[in-house]
């Protein structure tokens, strides 16, 4: 069974560094989602990708945060520079063009920023 | 923020038991989802019902809508312990915005 794929799942940084996220989604999936889940919280909407092209980054730290989706299939989540605040599970999920409302997870990174 | 607020918070029953789960919202939605989270995982979508539909069902889920009191219920019937996760639900306001989740409930199955 095809499977969201995300990396590292685990990663522990210093405040004030730099830190990147790898996420691969479902073959041929269209849409591409980041999301941030606090501790005890549902997931917060980061940013949105159409195939290349992002659809919504209105909830995304724009002066930290950075999100791509060059060739339209995988995608990076950068955070520079790190806050302790940023410590999270950052989860991205995909979805098909027929069945965009049912959105595929992978296992997440947990982050933790000391 | 946070649309759907799911009650209880936590929730704990023996095994074979039923479980019920609400999910509040403030408004009009296209769509209401239910996903799953075991612990330290990603979510798993569990059921989609849309506005017009008042319930679903899919094995031992069941799923109602209520547009008028912008509410939804999940029930898991003869709860196993794998069931133990966290559970939440997601609106879809309009087919073009993004969902929204609440804050999830959690519910332990005693074996």
């Amino acid at each position: 069974e095809a499977e969201v794929a995300q990396s590292p799942r685990y990663k522990i940084t210093e405040k004030s560094q730099a830190v990147a996220f790898w996420c691969d989604p479902i073959s041929g999936h269209a849409t591409l989602y980041w999301y941030r889940q606090i501790l005890g919280q549902g997931p917060e909407l980061l940013v949105q990708f159409q195939d290349e092209s992002v659809v919504d980054d209105s909830q995304l730290p724009k002066d930290r945060f950075s999100a791509e989706r060059l060739k339209g299939v995988d995608s990076t989540l950068k955070i520079q520079p790190a806050e302790l605040g940023d410590s999270a599970m950052y989860l991205c999920a995909s979805s098909s063009r027929d069945l965009r409302y049912e959105q595929y997870f992978g296992p997440g990174t947990r982050l933790t920023v000391t | 923020s946070q649309q759907g607020e799911e009650d209880p918070q936590a929730l704990s029953i023996q095994e074979g038991e039923n479980a019920t789960m609400n999910c509040s919202y403030k408004t009009s939605i296209n769509n209401l989802q239910w996903y799953r989270q075991n612990s330290g995982r990603g979510l798993v979508h569990l059921i989609l019902i849309r506005s017009n539909e008042r319930e679903k069902h899919s094995g031992r889920l069941r799923v109602t809508l209520d547009t008028s009191k912008k509410s939804s219920s999940l029930l898991i019937t003869a709860s196993r312990a794998a069931d133990t996760a966290s559970y939440f639900c997601a609106t879809d306001l309009s087919g073009n915005t993004p969902l929204v989740f609440g804050k999830g409930t959690r519910l332990s199955v005693i074996a």
